[in-house]
């Protein structure tokens, strides 16, 4: 099935430090969602994007809907140990009517050196 | 708000047996989806509702998997026999069925099943 390209597909930083990950596709998206999962436990929603060009920002995470409507970006400032985990971009095709059917990225595995 | 409830969190069966999932969404949502999710991979949507409907049920193996959402409320998820490839978490998410919000996915922590 058709998935996102999401990039890094691992990263491992010093706490304090600035991390950016990105998903790309070949299609053009009307949605963008970012989640992220902890082990043991389901995907939590971080941001949701709407329109080519947003910048939504939640605490230390900041997330862009690229203009070409293809790409995303989701930037975690001065991380810290409980951003540890998978990040996982979605998407959503535009013509989807009643099906909310998500196209999901690989994840980003993130980890953090106290 | 509660958020979506699924039970059991673990499970353990031999394969040829069968096993039942529950989920029950966030009260409101009309949408309920069901995931498998293989370790080291996304969510793959294996079943989506709205209400008491199906709307896309194309990635569900339907020679062992059934799902039913009879009210419109909770759910299950049945795999009937279960394979040793079927060892995964199941993910039940919910979301409103409504514009601006429609998208965004809530998912309960999820049934991590093995099969021996």
């Amino acid at each position: 099935g058709q998935q996102l390209n999401q990039s890094p597909q691992s990263m491992f930083i010093q706490e304090g430090e600035d991390v950016s990950m990105n998903c790309t596709s070949s299609s053009i998206f009307n949605t963008w969602l970012w989640y992220k999962q902890d082990p043991g436990e389901g995907p939590v929603l971080l941001i949701a994007l709407y329109k080519a060009g947003e910048l939504t920002s939640n605490g230390r995470l900041t997330a862009q809907f690229g203009i070409t409507r293809k790409d995303s970006f989701l930037n975690i400032s001065a991380s810290i140990p409980s951003d540890v985990g998978i990040y996982f971009c979605a998407g959503q095709l535009p013509n989807a009517g009643n099906n909310r059917k998500l196209i999901w990225g690989l994840g980003t595995s993130l980890g953090v050196n106290p | 708000e509660a958020g979506v409830a699924q039970s059991p969190r673990y499970k353990i069966i031999e394969k040829r047996q069968s096993v039942a999932f529950w989920c029950n969404p966030i009260s409101g949502h009309a949408t309920l989806y069901w995931y498998q999710q293989i370790l080291g991979q996304g969510p793959k949507l294996l079943i989506q509702f709205q209400n008491n409907g199906v709307v896309d049920d194309s990635q569900l193996p339907k020679d062992r998997f059934s799902a039913e959402r009879l009210k419109g409320v909770d759910s299950t998820l049945k795999i009937q026999p279960a394979k040793l490839e079927d060892s995964a978490v199941y993910l039940c998410a919910s979301s409103l069925n409504s514009l601006g919000g429609a998208y965004e996915q809530y998912f309960g922590p999820g049934t991590r099943l093995t099969v021996t």
